[in-house]
């Protein structure tokens, strides 16, 4: 199974939005609406940002927000913080009954 | 409060076994499965298997079939997960991970643990 993949890096200024993508196959993000996205800072476990696509966990802020078209999934940052620099990686189920993650993106708050 | 509690770090030879546990607590134990996932230096997370501590169920990646052993002790709502035949490719973090069945997301994370494999 390979990873997903996303882009290395993405960075944007603070207040700005910023987009993650995270592509795929039809035997994981596109064959299922379980994708989800963690956050982690460094030296620290993943945090859950995003399931199912585009469902928030209590306490996690709207200004993260998820989507899915096709074999790709994307992640939303709006309204950037200097505490949203950190590393992001979707997952998703897969046919195998097994799960992948993504290859993670590294954002910078300029 | 739900809490995912991992042994400390561990340092192994090659072609060594190591064995990595997760205690938890705060939740019924058996109602979720366990995840467990690496994360190598400067590398993204993979995921490595799941046991559903209900039955002790397990399903690992194709990757790790045949040197990949995950348990569970009820009475101590603890899991386990054994590595053998390690590389210095397995040199990593560990995370345990709580799923509630059939949601395919990971809504609590234990703290990680360390393992460097070196001669």
């Amino acid at each position: 199974q390979s990873a997903l993949t996303q882009p290395a890096s993405v960075s944007g200024s603070p207040g700005q939005s910023i987009t993650i993508s995270c592509t795929g196959t039809s035997g994981d993000v596109g064959g299922y609406n379980y994708v989800s996205w963690y956050q982690q800072h460094p030296g620290k476990a993943p945090k859950l940002m995003i399931y199912d696509v585009s469902k928030r966990p209590s306490g996690v802020s709207n200004r993260f927000s998820g989507s899915k078209s096709g074999n790709s999934a994307s992640l939303t940052i709006s309204g950037l913080q200097a505490e949203d620099e950190a590393d992001y990686s979707c997952s998703s189920f897969t046919t195998s009954s097994t799960y992948v993650f993504g290859t993670g993106t590294k954002v910078t708050v300029l | 409060q739900v809490q995912l509690v991992q042994s400390g770090a561990e340092v192994k030879k090659p072609g060594a076994s190591v064995k990595v546990s997760c205690e938890t607590s705060g939740y019924t134990f058996t109602n979720y499965y366990l995840q467990w996932v690496r994360q190598a230096p400067g590398q993204g997370l993979e995921w490595m298997g799941t046991i559903n501590p209900s039955h002790g169920t397990t399903n690992y990646a194709q990757k790790f079939q045949g040197r990949l052993t995950m348990t569970r002790d009820t009475s101590t709502s603890t899991v386990y997960m054994e590595l053998n035949s390690l590389t210095s490719e397995d040199t990593a973090v560990y995370y345990c991970a709580r799923e509630l069945p059939k949601t395919c997301f990971f809504d609590f994370w234990g703290q990680g643990t360390l393992v460097a494999v070196s001669s």
